[in-house]
């Protein structure tokens, strides 16, 4: 148990639905990050917020939008996903971003895209 | 460009020593993380290493040299639930984590 917790833990849904990921981190940490995992690859950073700000977009197509209405919340909505999309979604925080702080996994959400 | 290579895949046998390496390109660092991912689960911070040398922490041992841009994780008297994927990642000067893609270790009896 890392402090992070993550629903739903598994989601299938069709390209046209629309479906939200839930984290919530329970650490008292200011940073929220949400990375995607797929088989054999590095983790992809897609969004970072820090004091419920989002500091950082790496290029992530608008299908996904975020959402962090508080610093222990953090929303991953989807919307006309594509099958390449299907992975695992990680949520991680720290105690804050801009420092070598250690980053708290949630335990993901694996998405199949149909 | 950034970039972390660490073995895709190793075996080790129970009760043995098995290191994992791996070496990194970024721009700038500030620090070196070891997490380790059982399948389905969440990565699990194991190490953090920012100054060269060896760090021990039970089982488990990181090493760090800069000046190489290298890595190692050390697991000693190996147990079968060590059996996972080790995920190496670098902070960069902007305190982004770089990851490499893990490996995955196999424990056999």
């Amino acid at each position: 148990e890392t402090g992070v917790t993550q629903t739903p833990r598994h989601l299938v849904m069709g390209m046209t639905n629309k479906k939200s990921l839930k984290c919530e981190q329970h650490l008292g940490h200011n940073a929220m990050y949400w990375y995607k995992q797929s088989a054999k690859k590095p983790l992809e950073l897609m969004f970072v917020y820090n004091f419920k700000e989002q500091t950082e977009n790496n290029s992530v197509p608008s299908r996904f939008s975020p959402e962090c209405p508080n610093s222990s919340h953090l929303f991953l909505h989807l919307h006309t996903l594509q099958p390449e999309d299907s992975a695992l979604y990680l949520c991680a925080s720290s105690q804050d971003r801009g420092g070598p702080d250690t980053q708290y996994f949630g335990p993901g959400t694996r998405l199949t895209v149909l | 460009g950034q970039n972390i290579d660490q073995p895709t895949e190793m075996t080790a046998t129970e009760g043995a020593i098995v290191q994992i390496n791996c070496t990194y390109q970024t721009s700038g660092f500030n620090g070196l993380f070891w997490y380790q991912q059982h399948a389905g689960e969440a990565p699990t911070f194991l190490s953090y290493n920012v100054l060269d040398g060896l760090e021990e922490k039970g089982r488990f041992s990181s090493f760090l040299s800069r000046s190489k841009g290298y890595s190692y994780l050390l697991l000693k008297e190996l147990q079968m639930k060590d059996s996972a994927s080790y995920l190496c990642a670098v902070m960069d000067s902007n305190y982004q984590l770089i990851w490499g893609a893990g490996t995955k270790l196999i424990i056999k009896p």
